[in-house]
Order: C-alpha cells, then sequence, then structure tokens
C-alpha cells in the first residue's frame, strides 16, 4: 500500500536558520505533491504544489524539491521566523487528484 | 467570507448514538472530501465525492456515510457512534478538475465519543 513517511520528532531550528523537512514515500508515482501547514486547532492550509516532471518550485521564502527517483521531497523555508512555526504535511494524489494521502506531518519550531 | 464552514465545532457523543457532522462550501468547488486526523496518524480519507450525486469511499469509510445532495453541501454521519472515532474531522473541498489542484480545510469537528 501507498506509504509517506515524515520525520515524526519535531524539528527545532534558531530564528533565521533555513528549516529543511522531508517527505519519503513508497510504493506509489504520483504525478504531484503538495505541502500545507498546519496551525493548532486549524484546518491545513495549502503552500505548494510540484508536479513530477518539475525538480523545484518556489514561493517568496519556501522552496520545494521533487525527486521521483529518490521518492522524496524536501521543504524548504529560509530565513526563518517564529511565526512559522507550525506543523507541515505532505500529500500525494492517488487517483487524478480525487484522493489524496497525506503524510503525519512533521512539527516546527523556530526560536527567536 | 469564502470558504468552508463545519458544525458542530465539538461534540461530545454517548456510545450508540447518531451523529450528523455538517459541511458547507461557498466556493462552487466540486468535490468534497471527509477526513478524521488522529495523533500520529495523519489525515486519513473517510469519504469523498467528486461532484453532486456521487460520492465514494477513502481508506477508512467503515461505520460513516454521506450524501451529497447539492454541490455546496457534504454531511457526514455516524449511525451508530463508537469510541474509537473520537477524532478531529475535517471537511474539505477542491475544484476537482481530476488534474492537480488544491484542496481547502474547514475549521475541524472535535468529537469525543464516550
Amino acid at each position: 500500500s501507498q506509504k509517506i513517511e515524515q520525520n515524526s520528532e519535531a524539528l527545532n531550528i534558531q530564528e533565521g536558520k533555513t528549516a529543511t523537512l522531508t517527505c519519503n514515500y513508497t510504493n506509489y508515482s504520483p504525478a504531484y505533491l503538495q505541502w500545507y501547514r498546519q496551525d493548532p486547532g486549524r484546518g491545513p492550509v495549502f503552500l505548494l504544489l510540484i508536479r513530477e516532471n518539475e525538480k523545484e518550485k518556489r514561493k517568496e521564502r519556501l522552496k520545494v524539491t521533487f525527486d521521483t527517483t529518490l521518492k522524496q521531497s524536501l521543504f524548504h523555508i529560509t530565513a526563518s521566523q517564529p511565526a512559522d512555526s507550525a506543523t507541515y504535511l505532505c500529500a500525494l494524489d492517488i487517483t487524478g487528484g480525487f484522493k489524496t494521502i497525506f503524510g503525519a506531518g512533521t512539527r516546527l519550531f523556530v526560536k527567536a | 467570507i469564502a470558504g468552508i464552514t463545519q458544525a458542530p465545532t465539538s461534540q461530545i457523543l454517548a456510545a450508540g448514538r447518531r451523529m450528523t457532522l455538517r459541511c458547507t462550501q461557498d466556493m462552487r468547488h466540486n468535490a468534497m472530501y471527509w477526513y478524521r486526523q488522529d495523533l500520529g496518524l495523519g489525515l486519513r480519507l473517510i469519504h469523498y465525492s467528486n461532484t453532486a450525486g456521487t460520492t465514494g469511499k477513502g481508506e477508512v469509510p467503515d461505520g460513516y456515510s454521506v450524501s451529497r445532495a447539492n454541490t455546496d453541501d457534504f454531511p457526514l454521519t455516524l449511525a451508530s457512534a463508537v469510541p474509537s472515532q473520537t477524532s478531529v474531522y475535517f471537511c474539505a473541498s477542491s475544484g476537482g478538475q481530476g488534474a492537480a489542484d488544491t484542496q481547502y480545510f474547514g475549521p475541524g469537528t472535535r468529537l469525543t465519543v464516550l
């Protein structure tokens, strides 16, 4: 079955540093991968989408890479701020966009 | 404000009782979804609907039913609640073109079954 792995341990970094979160998957070849942000007590919010034929996608301080050979996506936040503290989820499509599977997420803490 | 609303915000329910979680979107999205989120397990798809009048089963559909009578509403019903259905439930919608599109989530319903 499809499986998505995100680091279950929280990531603690200092303000101003680059945060790097990892998403690994097995047993599937998704056409695209998405990253969402979730704050406590709230629903996930979409951040970035990257397609299988794209190696890298950027949006302001965010950068996502997608290596279909390694079956891995990396999510980077540069010049991190305490306001970036949240849980970040990766998600894969499995049937043309009507079914998406989510990883359990990685909690990020950015210390001032 | 455009988006997705869910009701109730939270609910404590006795086991065996019937419960309907409500979800309404005003973005005219074709596709809608119900997820449950449990600690350490992430979001798991319960049911989905790619357009009004059609529904499909997700990863964990047992004990739940849905209907999609119109574009805007997608209620989730627990016919006879059990404690293992204690969770946070999120409704989401997307444009539903079948190609890459993003999901918009509601604020969630926290359900406790005793």
